[in-house]
Formats: C-alpha cells, sequence, structure tokens
C-alpha cells in the first residue's frame, strides 16, 4: 500500500518558538493532503486540507495565522505551528489522499511538546 | 455537514469472541464512503474496511465485516473470532464528496485473554 511519512515524529520545543513538520507520500503523487489534531484518548479532528500549489482550507475555529500550511509539491505538505504555547502540545497526524481511489493514507503522527 | 456519532466509547470481550462496534452518520450527499479505521497503541491509522454508500451488498475483509444500513443511516463493524491484536481504538469515518474524512469520537476495544 501507499506509504505517506512524517518527521520529526517527536519534537520538543520551548514556548513562543516556531516548529515545523513534514509530511511526505512516499510513492505516491498526492494532489490533497489533510492535516488532523489528536488530543489524548479522543478522536481525530481535522485541522486544514491543503491541495498542492493552492492555499490550505481551514476547518473552523482553527487559526490558519498559527497553523502555516503548505503544500509545495504533490509529495510534500508542511506544517508549522508558530509562536507555540503548550496549549498547542497534541499529536499531530496527516493523511494523503491518492487521486482517483477511495482511501487516505496516514503518516505516523508527530508528538508535540510545548514547554 | 456531516457528522459521525459512536455511541459506545468502551468495550471489553474475550478472545476468540465476536463483537460489534456501533456507528451512526448523518450526510446530505448521496454518494459518499465510509470507512472503519484502526488505532493501535502505535496511534498508525490503519484501514480495516470501506464501504461505497452506492453498493447494497456490505463489505466484508476477512474476519471483518459490517452491516451498512442506508436508510437508517447506520454502519457498524463487526469483528469475528476476536484475536488479542485487534486491541486498539476504532474510528468510524465518512467522506462526501469534498473529500473530507470526518470520524467519529471512537470505541476503545479490548480483547482479553
Amino acid at each position: 500500500g501507499a506509504v505517506v511519512s512524517q518527521h520529526p515524529s517527536w519534537v520538543i520545543c520551548k514556548s513562543g518558538t516556531s516548529v515545523k513538520i513534514e509530511c511526505r507520500s512516499l510513492d505516491f503523487q498526492a494532489t490533497t493532503m489533510f492535516w488532523y489534531r489528536q488530543f489524548p484518548k479522543q478522536s481525530l479532528m481535522l485541522m486544514a486540507t491543503s491541495n498542492e500549489g493552492s492555499k490550505a482550507t481551514y476547518e473552523q475555529g482553527v487559526e490558519k495565522d498559527k497553523f502555516l500550511i503548505n503544500h509545495a509539491s504533490l509529495t510534500l505538505s508542511t506544517l508549522t505551528v508558530t509562536s507555540a504555547h503548550p496549549e498547542d502540545s497534541s499529536f499531530y497526524i496527516c493523511s494523503a489522499w491518492l487521486a482517483g481511489g477511495y482511501e487516505q493514507y496516514f503518516g505516523p503522527g508527530t508528538r508535540l511538546t510545548v514547554t | 455537514a456531516q457528522t459521525v456519532t459512536q455511541s459506545q466509547p468502551e468495550m471489553s470481550v474475550q478472545e476468540a469472541e465476536t463483537v460489534t462496534l456501533s456507528c451512526t452518520y448523518d450526510t446530505s450527499e448521496n454518494n459518499y464512503y465510509l470507512f472503519w479505521y484502526k488505532q493501535p497503541p502505535s496511534r498508525q491509522m490503519i484501514l480495516v474496511i470501506r464501504q461505497e454508500a452506492y453498493k447494497q451488498q456490505n463489505a466484508t475483509e476477512n474476519r471483518f465485516s459490517v452491516n451498512f444500513q442506508k436508510a437508517a443511516k447506520s454502519f457498524s463493524l463487526k469483528i469475528s473470532d476476536s484475536q488479542l491484536g485487534d486491541t486498539a481504538m476504532y474510528f468510524c469515518g465518512t467522506r462526501e464528496r469534498a473529500q473530507k474524512l470526518v470520524f467519529g469520537q471512537g470505541t476503545r476495544l479490548t480483547i482479553n485473554p
């Protein structure tokens, strides 16, 4: 099956700094990628949908200036958490949709801890 | 807007038993897809089974099968001959033509030896 990678798998940063998370589709081209956030023992909440070469579409309540998403190529999308605060600590998961297919392929997730 | 509801926060069964996880959803679309994903302790999301709404026949994948009731907007997952490796969080999800996959709250399933 198709593989999606995320880097880093775990990151710790200080409050006020920015951190970038990469999501790559390794063996297919993803015209659309999705970013989810998951708090402990909770479901995945969709943050935004990114299409290659265009601006991301953010879900209601998600601060677009805080969570910057760039989908510069068909295999790479990045999520930058700007001016991170402890409440941004969470598990971030990306997924990629193979055009013409049914399934979204998920990355292994990135655990962000803001101290 | 599409919504998904999983009314069972936790379930626990003995190994080899059969267990059914419930899911109801709401959508304004006529064409959509339904999914069950499994999230083990590693937190990697794994597709268990999918169902196209236009297909009347219930999907099956080995020990996993669904009971899709379109009129009732119900999509339950049955796991037969449950195994210890089935212990995980299970998420029901729907995807409309807009390509946005939305999940329910999840059901934590524990298979006991």
